[in-house]
């Protein structure tokens, strides 16, 4: 069956503008977490959603934001991007909610540069 | 909070060779753990997993793992490394049940792998 499908791929934006980043997760899985990998920070926690409802966030400013619809997709929005915002965002779908029942099934990422 | 440490940055191994890659954790209760791996370009794919039971783990590639709850360690081992194990891994805790709004994985900052002929 498909995997973790996150688009675009890569993109390149300049300081100031926001970028929308999408992610299908696996067909039956409910559940999807946003992390994001930087060389400094590695990766970092954004936020899970279930069920079309943010259930858990990171340590992250407003300006990083997300919803899911009722096909569990996902997108997240990162407004007004500064150059520390330039990494790859990671998508992950499960299941359930919690992670004792399985694993996180992870999207190749999608690559975000900010001149 | 939890964190995860994983000391080794780089490590290179001659095929063939066994491999052991470090992992310490800091957790109030024995978390669950995870070895994942990721290869240039990719996204990140699961070796293994311990939730209870058993101390050593088996996973997929014939990776695995043991859990030592004294030194709050999960460490990875393979007994002959091949040259497509080249990637970088990453060792994971998350909570041990339903902690409701903490149901999330911390990474460790990962140990990149090189393998040489």
């Amino acid at each position: 069956k498909a995997g973790v499908t996150q688009t675009p791929r890569y993109l390149i934006k300049t300081r100031g503008q926001q970028v929308t980043l999408s992610c299908s997760p696996i067909s039956g899985h409910r559940s999807v977490s946003w992390y994001q990998q930087t060389p400094g920070q590695g990766l970092q926690f954004l936020f899970e959603y279930f069920s079309e409802t943010q259930r858990n966030k990171g340590n992250f400013p407003g300006r990083f934001s997300g919803r899911q619809f009722s096909n569990s997709r996902s997108e997240m929005n990162v407004s007004t991007l500064e150059l520390g915002d330039s990494a790859l965002y990671l998508c992950a779908s499960s299941r359930q909610r919690t992670l004792n029942t399985g694993e996180l099934f992870f999207g190749e990422g999608s690559r975000l540069t900010v001149l | 909070a939890q964190s995860v440490t994983q000391p080794d940055i780089h490590i290179t191994v001659s095929e063939g060779a066994s491999l052991e890659l470090r992992c310490n954790y800091s957790y109030g209760a024995t978390p669950y753990l995870f070895w994942y791996v990721q290869s240039p370009g990719q996204g990140l794919q699961l070796l293994l997993k311990y939730f209870s039971g058993d101390t050593l783990v088996q996973g997929i590639k014939g990776f695995e793992a043991e859990f030592k709850r004294s030194q709050s360690s999960f460490n990875l081992r393979k007994p002959s490394v091949h040259w497509s194990d080249a990637a970088e891994y990453f060792c994971a805790v998350g909570p041990p049940r339903q902690d409701f709004g903490n149901e999330k994985l911390t990474f460790g900052t990962g140990t990149r792998l090189t393998i040489i002929p």
